[in-house]
C-alpha cells in the first residue's frame, strides 16, 4: 500500500531557531495535510495543500508542496517552546483514505 | 473543542475483562476511524467505517471488534487484551473518506 516517509523522526532546536520536517511518498499525491500533536493531546489538522507546487503560510509556519507532488515540507521560523509537539503529514491516492507519516518529534529548548 | 469524544479518557483493565471504548462525532461527518498509538507505531489505523460499513480492517487481532451502530457512535470492544495493546487509542472523523480527519481526545488504555 502507499506509504509516506517522514523525516526526521526527531528534532531538538534552541528556541529561536529554525526547524523543517519533510514528507516524502513514491506515488503522486490528490493532496496533503499536515497535522501537530501536542504533548499529552490528539493529532489537530493545520493545512491541506492540493495544487502542485502550492505554498501557504501561518504565521510562522510554511508548508509547501513538491512540483510533483510526492512531496513536502513544514518549515518553521524562529521556534518558540509553543511549537513543541509531533508534526504529522498524511496523505493519500484518489479516493484511500489519508495515510499518516511517522511523524517528528520537536523539542524547543529554552 | 468537543466535535469528536471519547469515553473513558483512562481504562486500565485486566487480561481477561471485557470493556469497550465509546466514540461520537457531533460533526454530520460519515466516515470514522479507530486508531491505536504507541511509542513503537505513532498512528496505527486499525479500522475505518464510511456510512457504517467496516471499509478497512488493517490485520488488526480478533480481541478488537469494532462497531458502528450508526454515523455518529463508533465503539471498539475490547476482549483478552495483552500487556502490549496498551496504548493511547484515538477516534476520528471525516466527511467522506479522504477529507480532514477530526480526531477526539483518546482513550489512554493500560492491560495489567
Amino acid at each position: 500500500g502507499q506509504q509516506v516517509m517522514q523525516i526526521p523522526q526527531y528534532q531538538h532546536v534552541q528556541e529561536g531557531e529554525d526547524f523543517t520536517t519533510y514528507c516524502n511518498s513514491s506515488t503522486t499525491l490528490s493532496n496533503i495535510q499536515w497535522y501537530k500533536q501536542r504533548p499529552g493531546g490528539h493529532p489537530v489538522f493545520l493545512i491541506q495543500l492540493v495544487k502542485s507546487g502550492e505554498v501557504k503560510k501561518q504565521k510562522r509556519l510554511t508548508f509547501q508542496f513538491g512540483e510533483a507532488k510526492k512531496n513536502s515540507s513544514l518549515h518553521i521560523t524562529a521556534t518558540q517552546t509553543t511549537d513543541v509537539g509531533t508534526y504529522f503529514c498524511a496523505a493519500h491516492s484518489g479516493n484511500t483514505p489519508l495515510v499518516f507519516g511517522k511523524g517528528t518529534r520537536l523539542s524547543v529548548i529554552a | 473543542e468537543t466535535g469528536v469524544t471519547q469515553t473513558p479518557r483512562h481504562l486500565v483493565m485486566g487480561m481477561t475483562n471485557k470493556k469497550s471504548l465509546k466514540c461520537e462525532q457531533h460533526l454530520g461527518h460519515n466516515a470514522m476511524y479507530w486508531y491505536k498509538q504507541s511509542a513503537k507505531k505513532p498512528l496505527e489505523l486499525m479500522f475505518v467505517y464510511s456510512l457504517e460499513e467496516r471499509v478497512e480492517n488493517n490485520s488488526v487481532p480478533s480481541r478488537f471488534s469494532p462497531e458502528c451502530p450508526n454515523s455518529s457512535h463508533l465503539f471498539l470492544h475490547l476482549h483478552t487484551l495483552q500487556p502490549e495493546d496498551s496504548a493511547l487509542y484515538l477516534c476520528a472523523s471525516s466527511l467522506y473518506r479522504s477529507d480532514t480527519q477530526y480526531f477526539g481526545p483518546g482513550t489512554r488504555l493500560t492491560v495489567l
